[in-house]
Order: C-alpha cells, then structure tokens, then sequence
C-alpha cells in the first residue's frame, strides 16, 4: 500500500510480557518517528530514525523501550517487562520533508 | 524546547456555523506550525502547515490557519463547519532549523450538531 502500515492494530499482554510492534513507512521516507498516544493526549514523541541511525530516542519512557529500524525501512518498537502504563496507542510515522508527517493508524496496547 | 497549549479539549458548534480552535505556542527560536486532523477511526494527517511567508495558509477542505508571532498563536479556523468536519484536531510546532522532533498539543475535539 502506498501508506505507513503498523501492526498488529490491538494487542493485549499481560503485564511482564514483551512485546514488538511493527511499522513499514512509505517506500523511500528516509525519516521514520514513533509517538506514545495516552487516552485524551496529544502524541508524545519517543524516537527518530534518519535512514538506520536511532537520532534521537530522548523521549523512550524508560530502559525497557527499546526501537530499531536495521535496514532503513522497517522498524520496530519492543518493550520489555510490560507495565500497565505501558497501555496506550503507539504510533509510527515517516516523512520527507520537516515537519509534515504521514501517520499509521496506530497499535494499541493493553496491559492488563 | 518547545511546547503547545490547546486550551479547549472539546467545542461543540452547530453545522454552517462558524469554528475557531485556539492553538498558542512557546519556543525561544523560530519555528514551522501544523495542524494535523484525526477523524473517527482514522489516523493523523496533516491539515496544513506555516512555513515561511504569508501568514495566512488555508487547507483543500476551508479551514485556514494565521500565524501570529507577536501573539505566539495558529488558531485554525472555518466559516462554516459541516458535520463531516467532526474529528480531533492537533497542533503540532518544530524549530525552522536542523532536526527537532514534532511537538504535539492535547488536541481539541471538534463536534459538529446538525
């Protein structure tokens, strides 16, 4: 398809587990973010990939998070030792230009 | 850093009447400003954007946003809402120059009554 495409769209751990979840921007977008969407927030930044290099992971929540994207398209986001405050929407988007992102329609995760 | 205040979480307003979502930023440098629109069940896109120039910058669908440094805002506005403009609306800012990630307001949820 011609947009970023995330899976899985739900999904539920249990606390402790690990989880991956997946993102494969638009062919040729060199840059490629991941935003936390808490219930009634805004997006929070997490990290930014420029082709393979992690530029900035400032906003990862903690040690447990961990994203990489080897090859320069796909990347992926694992969390470790899930929390319940882990619960949220975490969304992928890539871009060309500054500033002007494409979205994927996001993961929800529930962490019971 | 910069930051993003959306004061109205939600503003319910009457179909083809008049809409202003307030949008105020902070930042020490100069800066380009988005809004971004989720509809139901969909994903962000980008509404529109101010980069440089005129202040003013209007969307395919009539919204338009002014840039205000003075006044450090980019309310979006539209003079005559239809009910499919129902969605949440973001504010988004990063600084003109170098990488900066995107920084996101709370957003401002948008009810359009017929």
């Amino acid at each position: 398809g011609a947009g970023v495409s995330q899976s899985p769209r739900y999904k539920v751990a249990k606390r402790g587990q690990d989880v991956a979840l997946r993102c494969d921007p638009i062919s040729g977008h060199v840059s490629l973010f991941w935003y936390q969407q808490a219930l009634g927030q805004g997006p929070e930044f997490l990290t930014y990939f420029q082709n393979e290099a992690q530029l900035d992971k400032s906003g990862l929540p903690s040690d447990r998070f961990f994203a990489e994207r080897p090859e320069g398209s796909v990347s992926t986001l694992k969390i470790q030792r899930t929390q319940q405050e882990d619960s949220a929407v975490y969304l992928c988007a890539s871009s060309l230009e500054k500033g002007e992102l494409f979205f994927g329609e996001g993961s929800r995760l529930t962490v019971l | 850093a910069q930051s993003v205040t959306q004061l109205d979480s939600q503003v319910p307003v009457f179909e083809e009447a008049p809409v202003e979502l307030r949008c105020n930023y902070s930042s020490s440098v100069s800066v380009y400003l988005f809004w971004y629109v989720q509809y139901p069940n969909q994903g962000l896109q980008l509404l529109l954007k101010y980069l440089s120039g005129s202040t003013l910058v209007e969307s395919i669908n009539g919204f338009e946003a002014e840039f205000n440094k003075s006044q450090t805002s980019f309310h979006l506005r539209k003079p005559s809402v239809h009910i499919s403009d129902t969605a949440e609306y973001f504010c988004a800012v990063t600084p003109s120059g170098g990488y900066q990630k995107v920084t996101f307001g709370t957003g401002t949820k948008l009810q359009v009554i017929p």
